[in-house]
């Protein structure tokens, strides 16, 4: 079946710098993707729809200065956590509408990111 | 999209069925009942879903009521791997973002 591949799985990074998490669909091409954000024992709570050349839109409460969201090209969605403090530590999650898929998503194996 | 409820923890023994309850009460007609599965640490993982008829496939079957307002996710035999949390969405088939609720964290002993 179709693969999003996003990277990296986990990374650490100290407060205040900036980290870009990248989603990738492998072998279909994806005009829509969807970020998640999950904490510890907490369920996935959606942040934001990308569209392939279109701002991205962002839900209610979500900091759009911080969370820079880029999907320049079909098949890159980026997600940029600007200046990370300690409470942005958590699981981030892409999915992307797969029109092929079952269900019509396809979800990439998230990332843990810990800021220290 | 209709909301669900669903409880909070089951417990299943390995080699046993594992029956999931969800309630949609407000379900409309044109919305489709969903079943995912989050292993820990990892993206969540499509397992089935339906309109009104019963489905069955490799994974898992789902049961919905006549009045569909509730359904049932049936895992046969369950083993240690069907451990993860297990949500249930009900919503129309179009391409929107999906909305996870709570879910039910399914804990599989041997």
């Amino acid at each position: 079946g179709a693969v999003v591949s996003q990277h990296p799985s986990w990374v650490i990074c100290k407060s205040g710098t900036s980290v870009k998490i990248e989603c990738r669909s492998l072998d279909f091409q994806a005009t829509t993707m969807f970020w998640y954000r999950q904490f510890p024992k907490q369920s996935l709570m959606l942040m934001a729809t990308s569209n392939e050349g279109s701002k991205a839109t962002y839900e209610q409460g979500v900091e759009k200065d911080k969370f820079l969201i880029n999907h320049a090209s079909l098949t890159l969605s980026t997600l940029t956590v600007t200046s990370a403090h300690p409470e942005d530590s958590s699981f981030y999650i892409c999915s992307a509408r797969d029109p092929l898929s079952k269900d019509g998503y396809t979800f990439g194996s998230g990332t843990r990111l810990t800021v220290v | 999209d209709a909301k669900t409820t669903q409880p909070p923890s089951m417990d299943c023994a390995e080699g046993r069925a594992a029956n999931l309850p969800c309630n949609h009460s407000t379900i409309s007609g044109n919305e489709y009942v969903y079943w995912y599965r989050q292993i820990h640490s990892q993206g969540p993982q499509y397992i089935i879903h339906g309109l009104k008829n019963n489905e069955t496939n490799e994974m898992a079957s789902l049961i919905i009521t006549e009045d569909r307002k509730s359904s049932t996710l049936i895992l046969p035999h369950a083993t240690l791997r069907d451990t993860a949390v297990y949500y249930c969405i009900v919503r129309v088939e179009a391409g929107t973002a999906l909305i996870f609720g709570k879910g039910t964290t399914l804990s599989v002993s041997s």
